[in-house]
C-alpha cells in the first residue's frame, strides 16, 4: 500500500540548515509527484514545494530562497533542505503525494517529523 | 496567494448536521480539498475536486460549492469526528485555510 516517512533531526539551531528525507513505498516517484508541507503547532498547514513527477520542481514563493528539494528515485526518497532555519520554521514537516495532474489534493501523507528550531 | 478563510470552530450535538463554510479570496473553480486532522495526527484527505468522496470515505461526510464559497457538511456527526477540517485550494499553487475545530454540544 501506499506508504511516505519523513525522516531528520527534530532539533535544529537557528541559522543552520533543516535536512529532511522522505521514503516512499507504493507508488513511483517517476509517476507520481510528491510535495512537502509543514504546519506550526495550532495552526493551518503550508505547501512548501514539489517534486514533479519528470524531476522538476516548484516552491513557494515565500520559501524559494531557501529551499531545495530533490530526489533519488532509485532509492525511492525526496529529499527537503532549507537554510537559514528561524524560530518561526518550527513545527511538523510532512511529505505528502500530491495528484497535481489530478485537481491538485494530497491524497497520502506521511506521519510527520516535529522540528524545533532552538539554541 | 489565494486566501481561504474558515471558522474557527464549530459546536454541534451528536447526530445533528455540521456545516463548515470555506471562502476564497479568488475564484478557484471546483479546485476545493476537504480534510480532517484529528488530535496529534497527519491531515487525512476527505473530499476532493469539491464534492468528490475519497477512497473509504463514509457517505456521512459531503462537499459542495465552486467559485469563492465551499461547503463541508457532516450529516450525521459522530463522536468519532472531533477533529480539525481544512479546506486547501490547488487552483495556484496551493494554500490552506486556517481549520475549523468541530467541538460536540
Amino acid at each position: 500500500q501506499v506508504q511516505l516517512k519523513e525522516s531528520g533531526p527534530g532539533l535544529v539551531q537557528p541559522s543552520e540548515t533543516l535536512s529532511l528525507t522522505c521514503t516512499v513505498s507504493g507508488f513511483s516517484l517517476t509517476s507520481y509527484s510528491v510535495s512537502w508541507v509543514r504546519q506550526p503547532s495550532g495552526k493551518g498547514p503550508e505547501w512548501m514545494g514539489r517534486m514533479w513527477y519528470d524531476g522538476d520542481t516548484a516552491y513557494n514563493s515565500a520559501l524559494k530562497s531557501r529551499l531545495s528539494i530533490s530526489r533519488d528515485t532509485s532509492k525511492n526518497q525526496v529529499f527537503l533542505k532549507m537554510n537559514s532555519l528561524q524560530t518561526d520554521d518550527t513545527g511538523t514537516y510532512y511529505c505528502t503525494r500530491d495528484r497535481i495532474l489530478r485537481l491538485g489534493y494530497f491524497d497520502y501523507w506521511g506521519q510527520g517529523v516535529m522540528v524545533t528550531v532552538s539554541s | 496567494d489565494i486566501v481561504l478563510t474558515q471558522s474557527p470552530a464549530l459546536a454541534v450535538s451528536l447526530g445533528q448536521r455540521a456545516t463548515i463554510s470555506c471562502r476564497a479570496s479568488e475564484s478557484v473553480r471546483s479546485s476545493m480539498h476537504w480534510y480532517q486532522q484529528k488530535s496529534g495526527q497527519q491531515p487525512k484527505l476527505l473530499i476532493y475536486g469539491a464534492s468528490n468522496l475519497a477512497s473509504g470515505v463514509p457517505a456521512r461526510f459531503s462537499g459542495s460549492g465552486s467559485g469563492t464559497d465551499f461547503t463541508f457538511t457532516i450529516d450525521p456527526v459522530e463522536a468519532d469526528d472531533i477533529a480539525t477540517y481544512y479546506c486547501q485550494q490547488s487552483r495556484n499553487d496551493p494554500t490552506f485555510g486556517s481549520g475549523t475545530k468541530l467541538e460536540i454540544k
